[in-house]
């Protein structure tokens, strides 16, 4: 069975700081892999999304970036973090099928806090 | 671009009443449309999808939900509530031209009182 993994749970950062967060799936080959944030009060919004080793789609200007070094390995990234970058951010991982995406699986979220 | 609205930001229900959550989405074609629950701390969760044919949809944990294109409408229903079903839930329209990404609504908060 396929499972995804996404650490940390919680992050408290300094603005300013570095940020990385990991997300891997199992049980499966060449996902399409998600970022996304919920920040409160502002529903869900998709960060990146990627189809394949290398390959990273930005949906949002902002300062954070995201990479994939394995098929199934999804990192995001900052250099410094602002404190708007305050949110609860999702990992998510789909297969296309017919010719489109049967939904996607999400994993348990990180609470990052930027103080 | 697609859109997704759901007007109620938070929602208050007796344990055992019947439920309704309602979302209209906004695209020019026949959309592909879930609906994710989310409890707190946690990950979301698919309780049920349409993507053609019968647009009454039975998903997970009692829960259906009706397309109405003439309305652009998926509204989620349950008949009776249970104290479990308190959480946050998000619809969402994916497209058949964007396969790599949904869009989701902001979200209904679901209180379930004793």
């Amino acid at each position: 069975s396929q499972t995804i993994h996404q650490w940390p749970a919680t992050l408290v950062q300094p603005v300013g700081s570095p940020l990385s967060l990991e997300c891997t799936v199992e049980g499966t080959s060449n996902p399409n892999l998600y970022w996304y944030r919920q920040a409160a009060g502002r529903g869900l919004q998709l960060l990146f999304y990627s189809v394949g080793i290398g390959q990273i789609s930005s949906e949002v200007p902002q300062n954070l970036s995201a990479s994939r070094p394995q098929d199934r390995q999804f990192i995001l990234s900052s250099k410094k973090l602002l404190l708007s970058d305050s949110g609860f951010y999702l990992c998510a991982w789909s297969l296309t099928t017919r010719g489109h995406n049967e939904k996607l699986f999400f994993g348990s979220g990180t609470q990052l806090s930027v103080l | 671009a697609q859109s997704v609205t759901q007007p109620d930001i938070h929602i208050t229900v007796s344990e055992g009443a019947s439920l309704e959550l309602r979302c209209n989405y906004s695209y020019g074609a026949t959309p592909y449309l879930f609906w994710y629950v989310q409890s707190p701390g946690q990950g979301l969760q698919l309780l049920l999808k349409y993507f053609s044919g019968d647009t009454l949809v039975q998903g997970i944990k009692g829960f259906e939900a009706e397309f109405k294109r003439s309305q652009s409408s998926f509204n989620l229903r349950k008949p009776s509530v249970h104290w479990s079903d308190a959480a946050e839930y998000f619809c969402a329209v994916g497209t058949a031209g964007s396969n790599y990404k949904l869009t989701f609504g902001k979200g209904t908060l679901l209180t379930v009182n004793p």
